[in-house]
């Protein structure tokens, strides 16, 4: 039971590349959750998903786009990455309806030159 | 506007010498409050879930209770190996789940 794995660990793009970040877990869960993280910022929500082919914007979409094609995985994409995407990113998800507690994976470290 | 803060930033405990870490919230209806732990480098690891006041859990030495306003994590003789940061985050009735976080407070024990 590996919980929520992240894909890659650490990523350097150039300005204007393209990447997409990949998050899977093996829990059933119905929830996922992709937040970044900023020093001085705490954590803040990207975009999330209640369900196999859903999704919907958290607090800072913009500049993202994500799928859930499949109830385990959860890919955060971005289509021109910018200096203000250097960021950590971690992936989560959760049993909705039972006990709502959110499990992180290790995240992604991503820098924009 | 649903908020979090934490208090103190950072706090240096010598072993043995016990403290509380403060978490004040304002939220349009409590769903849960949930404290995290993270270590550099890594992911949030879930710690405790809070629903009402009043509430307490317990787990080894730490200690978390909320009140109507705020939470407390307490540390009871904490060792080196509790250096971490200690984040906050509440759940408000009626969202999707979502979680709204503090920026947690860094905590060093030294020996």
């Amino acid at each position: 039971n590996a919980g929520v794995t992240q894909t890659p660990k650490f990523r350097v793009l150039k300005t204007g590349q393209s990447m997409t970040l990949l998050c899977a877990q093996d829990m059933n869960h119905e929830y996922m959750y992709w937040y970044r993280q900023d020093p001085g910022m705490g954590l803040r929500l990207i975009h999330y998903s209640v369900g196999e082919g859903t999704t919907a914007k958290g607090e800072v979409p913009d500049g993202y786009n994500v799928s859930r094609l499949k109830k385990q995985n959860f890919l955060l994409g971005l289509e021109s990455a910018a200096p203000s995407q250097t960021s950590v990113y971690f992936c989560a998800s959760s049993d909705r309806g039972r006990t709502d507690t959110q499990y992180f994976g290790p995240g992604t470290r991503l820098t924009v030159l | 506007e649903d908020q979090v803060t934490q208090s103190p930033e950072a706090l240096r405990l010598q072993e043995g010498e016990s403290s509380s870490l403060n978490c004040s919230y304002t939220v349009s209806g409590l769903r849960g409050l949930f404290w995290y732990r993270q270590d550099p480098g890594k992911g949030p690891e879930f710690l405790f879930t809070l629903y009402s006041a009043g509430e307490e859990k317990e787990k080894e030495r730490l200690k978390a209770t909320l009140t109507k306003k705020e939470s407390f994590l307490h540390i009871t003789a904490p060792k080196p190996e509790d250096s971490a940061t200690y984040l906050c985050a509440v759940q408000a009735q009626g969202s999707q789940g979502n979680l709204i976080f503090g920026k947690g407070t860094k905590l060093s024990v030294k020996p």
